[in-house]
């Protein structure tokens, strides 16, 4: 088996500061994304990468870059924290089985700005 | 709009009921149906899923009921155990499964009550 590690766990930081989370997997897998999980309005998809220096924008990527400089590893920026802003932000990693993808998530960066 | 919706929010059941969870959608091209398990503190994971063609699939305790010309699918948990309780989310995609075009209900929050 495989897992998603993200760091750090537990981000605080101050409004308008730039801000970056790392996500490392060892499934091998090809396709890495970012979602970010607000309390009561589920997952919303931020960037995904098909592969290796590849990246597309999500429905939620303003505000936000990302990198994707190696298969195992894909980071995301806060461009400008929002004051009072309160997320989780999920890893995931995937594999394609029976013709549909299944996604492995980590356990998450829980984001508070000050 | 939003084009996965769960219902309800948060559900209480007592130890060894049947725990019913809803999910409906709008947009006809949906064709896969992955429901995804929170616990706290972890990122979700898949539990079981669904393709349009079928109108049941069963998982042990878990079954998904499907009827595609109501648009609409349940999750149902027999014998609930306290284990259980979890944030279940319903997603949905277009043929193929892509998760780059995943759309995620809210959840819902279920507790088991021993």
């Amino acid at each position: 088996g495989g897992i998603i590690t993200q760091t750090p766990k537990f981000l605080i930081g101050q409004e308008g500061q730039k801000l970056t989370l790392k996500c490392q997997q060892n499934f091998n897998h090809d396709t890495m994304y970012w979602y970010r999980q607000d309390s009561g309005k589920g997952l919303r998809l931020i960037y995904y990468s098909i592969t290796e220096n590849d990246l597309q924008k999500g429905d939620l990527s303003e505000g936000y870059d990302a990198s994707r400089e190696k298969k195992s590893s894909f980071s995301l920026t806060v461009t400008s924290a929002q004051k009072n802003e309160m997320a989780v932000f999920l890893c995931a990693s995937s594999i394609r089985t029976g013709g549909a993808d299944t996604l492995y998530f980590g356990a998450g960066t829980r984001l508070s700005v000050l | 709009q939003q084009q996965v919706r769960q219902s309800p929010q948060s559900l209480t059941v007592w130890e060894g009921e049947t725990a019913i969870l809803n999910c409906s959608y709008e947009n006809s091209a949906f064709d896969y149906f992955p429901w995804y398990q929170q616990f706290p503190g972890e990122g979700p994971a898949l539990l079981i899923a669904i393709r349009s063609v079928s109108d049941k699939k069963e998982d042990g305790r878990f079954t998904i009921f499907f009827n595609k010309r109501e648009k609409k699918l349940s999750l149902h948990i027999t014998d609930s155990q306290p284990g259980d309780s979890a944030t279940y989310f319903c997603a949905a995609s277009p043929s193929g499964g892509s998760n780059y075009k995943l759309t995620f209900g809210k959840g819902t929050l279920l507790t088991v009550t021993p």
